[in-house]
């Protein structure tokens, strides 16, 4: 089947405006998980969902960010009042979601990213 | 907390040569290991696993082994390709999160 897909593949915007970012995961992929890909800070953990929750939103750096999740499917990833530093590639991936022993992580399948551009 | 240190690059080899990409990490538990590439302009690709200790990941003639003792994972492949050149990311899994190392950029010269 397809891959994980995210919308859209670029965004130039001006400082202060919202945007918003859409990830699309593989089918029947319970999972989901946002990073974020900077030069300064690398590759950086922002959340995850189980289903439609998010038990773990530790990762998003401010309140201007926000997630969510509907239908166990298509996620959404806000930005608001956009600041420079926010100039990013923002990555989706999606995994089975299984509970596997030891703590240890599902296999993750990222999408193509968006490149968040904020001028 | 857990973290991943690779080797920084970027590393330039010939074309057939041997590559070795090292990784290290730190972690409690018993976390999963992961290469990741990334080709230019092109997103994030698993490129082979490891889910316990001794295990061996291969892939497209690469390989890396799990060493608990020495908590590594280093990347290995015994000829490249001009195909190679990527940018190489090790991460460590533990329970839902990856964490990532730097990334290793590969130049592979004909």
């Amino acid at each position: 089947g397809a891959g994980v897909s995210q919308s859209p593949s670029n965004k130039v915007t001006e400082k202060g405006k919202d945007v918003e970012l859409r990830c699309d995961p593989i089918s029947g992929h319970t999972a989901l998980y946002w990073y974020r890909q900077s030069l300064g800070q690398g590759l950086e953990f922002l959340i995850y969902f189980q289903g439609n929750s998010a038990p773990d939103k530790s990762g998003l750096p401010s309140d201007r960010f926000s997630a969510e999740r509907t239908g166990g499917s298509v996620s959404t990833l806000t930005i608001q009042r956009t600041q420079q530093e926010d100039s990013a590639v923002y990555l989706c991936a999606s995994s089975l979601g299984r509970q596997l022993a030891g703590g240890r992580t599902d296999t993750q399948y990222f999408g193509p990213g968006t490149r968040l551009t904020v001028l | 907390g857990d973290s991943v240190t690779q080797m920084e690059g970027p590393v330039t080899l010939s074309e057939e040569a041997f590559l070795t990409i090292n990784c290290t990490y730190t972690a409690t538990g018993y976390p999963s290991l992961f290469w990741y590439v990334q080709y230019p302009g092109e997103g994030l690709q698993l490129l082979l696993k490891a889910t316990k200790a001794d295990d061996k990941g291969s892939n497209k003639g690469f390989e890396a082994t799990y060493r608990k003792e020495t908590t590594s994972f280093h990347l290995e492949k015994g000829s490249v390709q001009v195909s190679d050149s990527a940018v190489y990311f090790c991460a460590l899994g533990s329970n839902y999160q990856l964490i990532w190392g730097a990334g290793t950029k590969l130049i592979i010269k004909p």
